[in-house]
Formats: C-alpha cells, sequence, structure tokens
C-alpha cells in the first residue's frame, strides 16, 4: 500500500510553461517533505524540502506549496526548460524513521 | 555532490551466476539503503540497515541478501542471478537523527542477467 500517491505519471510542457505534480497522503505524522530530481542514468538527489509548519517554500525556480489540511503538497517549476526533463519524486518521513516515496513523475519540458 | 558510489555501474551476466554489487560511502551515514528501480520508476526498498551488523528486508521481497560489516560499506548479493532480476539497483545513505537529513543515492547499478 502506497503512503504517499503521486500524479501525473507523466506530463509534458513547452519551454517556459509551469509543470506542477501532486502529492497526496495520509499519515499525519509525517514530518518533512523532499522532492527528488533523477536524470537518466544517474540516481535521485535532493531538490528542495518542506516541513508541514510552512505553507510554502522557493528555491530558484522550484517551489513547494504545502496544504496541511489537505494533507496534499505540490511541486510548481517556473519558466521550465528542456534541462529539467527528469523524473520527479515526491517522499515523506516521519522524524528518523524511513523515506516513502511516491511513484515519480516523468516530465519532458519541449525546447 | 554526494560521496556514494556503486560498482559496477553496469552489468550484464548469465543465469545462474553469483553477483556482489558494492556500495561505499564516505560520509559516515549509518543508516543505508538498497532500492530497485524498474523502468517504471518507482522505487522499491528492499533491504536497509541502521548501523553494523544491522540489516533489514525491505518492503518489497528479493531474493538478494545483504551484509553490513563496516559502517562504510553495504554490498547486496544474489546468489544465482535470474532474468527476473535484471533492474536498476541504487544504494542510498543518511545520517540517522533530524528527519531534515538529506538521503543521499549513489548512481546506481543497471544489471541485465540474460
Amino acid at each position: 500500500q502506497q503512503q504517499v500517491k503521486q500524479s501525473p505519471q507523466s506530463l509534458i510542457v513547452q519551454k517556459g510553461g509551469i509543470p506542477i505534480i501532486n502529492c497526496a497522503y495520509e499519515n499525519t505524522a509525517f514530518d518533512y517533505f523532499p522532492w527528488y530530481q533523477q536524470f537518466p542514468g544517474k540516481g535521485p538527489a535532493l531538490l528542495i524540502a518542506i516541513r508541514p509548519d510552512v505553507s510554502e517554500k522557493k528555491e530558484g525556480r522550484f517551489t513547494i506549496s504545502f496544504n496541511k489540511s489537505a494533507k496534499q503538497f505540490s511541486l510548481h517549476i517556473m519558466d521550465s526548460q528542456p534541462g529539467d526533463s527528469a523524473t520527479y519524486f515526491c517522499a515523506a518521513r516521519i522524524g528518523n524513521n524511513d523515506m516513502r516515496f511516491g511513484a515519480g513523475t516523468r516530465l519532458t519540458v519541449k525546447p | 555532490e554526494a560521496d556514494i558510489y556503486q560498482t559496477p555501474r553496469y552489468l550484464v551476466i548469465g543465469t545462474g551466476k553469483k553477483i556482489t554489487l558494492e556500495c561505499s560511502q564516505t560520509m559516515g551515514h549509518d543508516k543505508m539503503y538498497w532500492y530497485q528501480q524498474d523502468p517504471g520508476m518507482e522505487l522499491h526498498l528492499i533491504h536497509y540497515s541502521y548501523g553494523v551488523n544491522s540489516t533489514e528486508k525491505g518492503d518489497l521481497s528479493s531474493e538478494s541478501t545483504v551484509s553490513r560489516i563496516r559502517t562504510e560499506h553495504f554490498p547486496l548479493t544474489l546468489e544465482s542471478a535470474r532474468p527476473s532480476h535484471t533492474s536498476q539497483y541504487l544504494c542510498a545513505s543518511r545520517r540517522s537523527g533530524d528527519a531534515g537529513n538529506e538521503q543521499f543515492f549513489g548512481p546506481g547499478t543497471r544489471l541485465t542477467v540474460l
């Protein structure tokens, strides 16, 4: 049973568009929500993360929006570029426990 | 950049062979993990370790085994490889403690069993 549900499975946008990837969770004990970016042939790398005490976090062109009451969080990529084409994973963790990953979203940004 | 290494990066072997996938990290992390990732992208946790001499099976059943004799080293072994073991294997590590401690991934080993 997947504890973190991610959608969509794949996403295609034009350069400059704003792709949005959504994740939902059930366990309200989760207290750390990272996003990982994975390029072909590489391992996932931490992109940005948020704690549930804030509703939004921005780092460069990447923004996490967090809705605690709805138990949802999303990744927005502003002014997307072909170099952003990758697979994105959301995840959640409780304290020192192990990470629970979403199923991943394959993003393609067309020139 | 993460100091976590996996060898080999690519491996093509025949059915029935014994293989060991190596994973090492130089960050002194106590927690280490092995994930299996199929072309469908999802990460499946197959083994984890919380420290030396500690190993546990993950959510996805796997015929592989692991060992943790040294903090920095977490090898995964398949005694008799089969085509169903064809996949990408990712090693990861992190320091225990705060939830915000980053989990680092290695570059992965792409295994093909013929």
